[in-house]
């Protein structure tokens, strides 16, 4: 059973600070991991993701890789009130034609 | 930009019943995908189309639910008969191929009374 496992949350963080969202993943073979956002009552959408060990920065979000623990995580510098949402971490098993394995998502709480 | 378009938004059926969903994915993307999210969890895949063809519907309830894309571009979901335990979101997402992230629709709200 392939897993991705994120801590549900809520995280709560006032304005302005960073936000530090994490997942882990089962499959030793993944090769690309994906975060998106969802608005309550919306459909997910792509925020960032990463392929290569260490970090990928666009703009006030980073992405951090680390095969070796299957760990990824997400950083949000400068929080703000419309960050608030659930963060879906999501990871293909296996390299090739299979569909990403969603995590529950991360609840996070901009608080101004 | 290309959108994912999903069809309808809302749907309040009764248990018993058929329903049917619509998908049209952006022009190009071979790939197309069910997924089906209940509130508080993240998306499951139902099934997967790579053009026309499936290539996995391992978690497709296929007892009562049905899927298919029939010239390779537009997809219909269809439940029959719809229980109370499938009311979730149903999300239609489509793909360039792989290694890539997937663009979802804006969803169908689906709430069986």
């Amino acid at each position: 059973q392939k897993e991705v496992e994120q801590n549900s949350g809520p995280l709560s963080v006032p304005e302005g600070a960073i936000a530090s969202l994490n997942c882990t993943y089962s499959d030793r073979g993944s090769q690309s991991f994906f975060w998106y956002r969802q608005y309550s009552g919306k459909s997910p959408e792509l925020i960032m993701f990463i392929y290569s060990n260490g970090d990928k920065e666009d703009g006030r979000f980073t992405a951090q890789l680390n095969k070796a623990s299957q760990y990824v995580s997400l950083l949000i510098r400068d929080s703000q009130p419309s960050d608030s949402a659930t963060y879906l971490c999501a990871v293909p098993p296996l390299s090739g034609n299979t569909p990403l394995v969603f995590g529950k998502g991360t609840r996070l709480s901009v608080i101004a | 930009e290309a959108e994912v378009a999903q069809s309808p938004r809302y749907k309040i059926t009764e248990k018993s019943q058929a329903v049917a969903f619509w998908c049209d994915p952006i022009s190009g993307h071979a790939t197309l995908y069910w997924y089906r999210q209940i509130l508080g969890q993240g998306p499951e895949l139902l099934v997967q189309f790579q053009d026309e063809s499936v290539v996995d519907d391992s978690q497709l309830p296929k007892d009562r639910f049905s899927a298919e894309r029939l010239k390779g571009v537009d997809s219909t979901l269809k439940i029959q008969p719809a229980e109370l335990g499938d009311s979730a979101m149903y999300l239609c997402a489509s793909s360039p191929g792989t290694d890539y992230g997937y663009t979802f629709g804006s969803g169908t709200r689906l709430t069986v009374v």
